[in-house]
């Protein structure tokens, strides 16, 4: 079974502080995404990475950026987090067909006040 | 650029009573389409695909979807719903294009309530 994994299921960060969020997955697959979930909003891309050190942005990348160092790892990074980055964050996994499904982690739930 | 409409943001139904949960897509291309859920405090599942072939695709747990070209929609029945199907449901779309990516647009998605 493909698994994806995510760092934390909740967190609670301050206003101003760096947020690291990382993502694994362990069936070699080339893709990975950063979505966030909010309630009547659906999930947004905000960044995908289709190959280790590549990286594209989604549709709302303002605020985030990302790294993708090893093919297995994905984190995405909230540079100085404000209240309106609280959000659940889910990263996805699939492989570089464009036929193929998406994997999905358990969610990070962030709270930021 | 593709998108995708889920008109109804919740539907409630009673326990062994059908349901029908909306889709509609917009896109230029060929298309793949699928359906996810969302059980609480759960990341998302595939529930089932479209690529090619049969327009009617089905689930292992019962729920089945019909692809219309015509209609660009993709709507997902079940003839008897559970208690154990509440949950979020999630209409998406891939443009299908080869290259890096792969990525799939998402609708905003239909709470699906079963009721005793």
């Amino acid at each position: 079974d493909v698994k994806v994994t995510q760092s934390s299921r909740y967190l609670v960060k301050r206003t101003g502080e760096k947020v690291f969020l990382e993502c694994v997955q362990d069936m070699d697959h080339e893709n990975m995404f950063w979505y966030r979930q909010d309630p009547g909003l659906g999930l947004r891309l905000i960044y995908f990475s289709y190959d280790v050190k590549m990286k594209e942005k989604g549709d709302i990348p303002e605020g985030y950026s990302v790294s993708r160092e090893k093919k297995e790892r994905f984190s995405l990074i909230l540079e100085s987090a404000s209240t309106n980055q609280t959000s659940m964050y889910l990263c996805a996994s699939s492989l570089g067909t464009p036929s193929y499904e998406q994997y999905f982690g358990p969610g990070t739930r962030l709270t930021v006040t | 650029a593709q998108s995708v409409t889920q008109l109804d943001s919740q539907v409630p139904v009673f326990e062994e009573a059908p349901v029908e949960l909306r889709c509609n897509y917009s896109s230029s291309v060929s298309v793949y389409l699928f359906w996810y859920v969302q059980y609480p405090n759960q990341g998302l599942q595939l529930l089932l695909k479209y690529l090619s072939g049969s327009t009617l695709v089905e689930s292992i747990n019962g729920f089945e979807a019909e692809f219309n070209k015509s209609q660009t929609s993709f709507h997902l029945r079940k003839p008897s719903v559970h208690i154990s199907d509440t949950a979020e449901y999630f209409c998406a779309v891939s443009e299908g294009l080869t290259g890096g990516g792969n990525k799939l647009t998402f609708g905003t998605g239909t709470q699906l309530k079963v009721e005793l």
